[in-house]
C-alpha cells in the first residue's frame, strides 16, 4: 500500500524556469509533509517542509503547496537552475497521531535542469 | 555540527555471510531511523527508535535483520546471512524527536553489493 505517490518518475525543465514537482498521498492523519533533494552517492538532504495548518510555505525559490481536500502537494522551484537537478522525494508524517515521528516516502522524482 | 555519519560507505560480501553497519546520529537527537532505499524507489523504514526503544520495527525482516541502539545514542543494523535482494543503499537518519514538526536529517548511506 503506497501511502505517499510520485507518480512522475522524471520531469525536464528549461534553466529559469518553473519546476513543479508533485505528490499525492492517501493518509488523511499526515499532519507533516517533507521534500528532500538526492544527489547521486550521498544521502537525502532536507529542502523544505509544510505542516497540515498551512496552505504554503515558501524558502527563497523554493514553495511547497498543501491541498488537504485533494490529498495533494506540489513543490515549485522558481527559476530553476542545473544545480537543482537531483530526485526530489516527497515524505509525510502524522506527528500528531500515533505513528509519531514515522516518516513514510514517495518513489521520487527525478528533476534535470537544461542550460 | 556534524551530521549524521554513517560506516562503512560501501560494502561487498558473498551471500550467507554477516554484514553491520554503524551509525552516529546528531547530537540531542533521541530519533534514529533505519532505512533502505533500493534502486529507483524512495527510501522505505525499517526501523525507528525513540531514545533507546525500537517503537516500530514493523517492516524489519527480523529472521535476518536486528538492530540495536545502546544507551540511546549509537545504533548498528545487522544482517546474517545476507541475501542477494539485500543488495541495497541502507540510510540512517535522525531527528529530535518529540511532538514539534522538525525535519529527519540523513547520512551518507552504505551502499550494500551482495554478489
Amino acid at each position: 500500500d503506497q501511502q505517499v505517490k510520485q507518480n512522475s518518475p522524471s520531469l525536464s525543465v528549461q534553466e529559469g524556469r518553473i519546476s513543479i514537482l508533485n505528490c499525492d498521498y492517501t493518509n488523511s492523519m499526515f499532519d507533516y509533509f517533507l521534500w528532500y533533494k538526492k544527489y547521486p552517492a550521498e544521502g537525502p538532504t532536507f529542502l523544505i517542509s509544510i505542516s497540515s495548518i498551512k496552505d504554503k510555505n515558501e524558502d527563497g525559490r523554493f514553495t511547497v503547496f498543501l491541498n488537504k481536500s485533494a490529498k495533494h502537494l506540489s513543490l515549485h522551484i522558481v527559476p530553476s537552475q542545473p544545480g537543482d537537478s537531483a530526485v526530489y522525494f516527497c515524505a509525510a508524517s502524522a506527528l500528531q497521531y500515533n505513528q509519531g515521528g514515522k516518516l513514510i516516502f514517495g518513489q521520487g522524482t527525478e528533476l534535470s535542469v537544461k542550460p | 555540527e556534524a551530521g549524521v555519519v554513517q560506516s562503512p560507505r560501501y560494502k561487498i560480501i558473498e551471500k550467507k555471510q554477516p554484514v553491520a553497519f554503524w551509525c552516529n546520529p546528531i547530537s540531542g537527537h533521541n530519533t534514529l531511523y533505519w532505512y533502505r532505499q533500493n534502486l529507483g524507489q524512495g527510501p522505505e523504514l525499517l526501523i525507528r527508535y525513540e531514545n533507546e526503544e525500537a517503537v516500530d520495527d514493523s517492516q524489519l525482516p527480523k529472521d535476518r535483520f536486528s538492530a540495536e541502539r545502546l544507551k540511546g545514542v549509537d545504533s548498528t543494523l545487522k544482517i546474517q546471512p545476507a541475501e542477494l535482494g539485500d543488495s541495497a543503499v541502507y540510510l540512517c537518519a535522525s531527528r529530535e524527536g518529540g511532538a514539534g514538526y522538525t525535519e529527519a536529517f540523513f547520512g551518507q548511506g552504505t551502499r550494500l553489493t551482495v554478489v
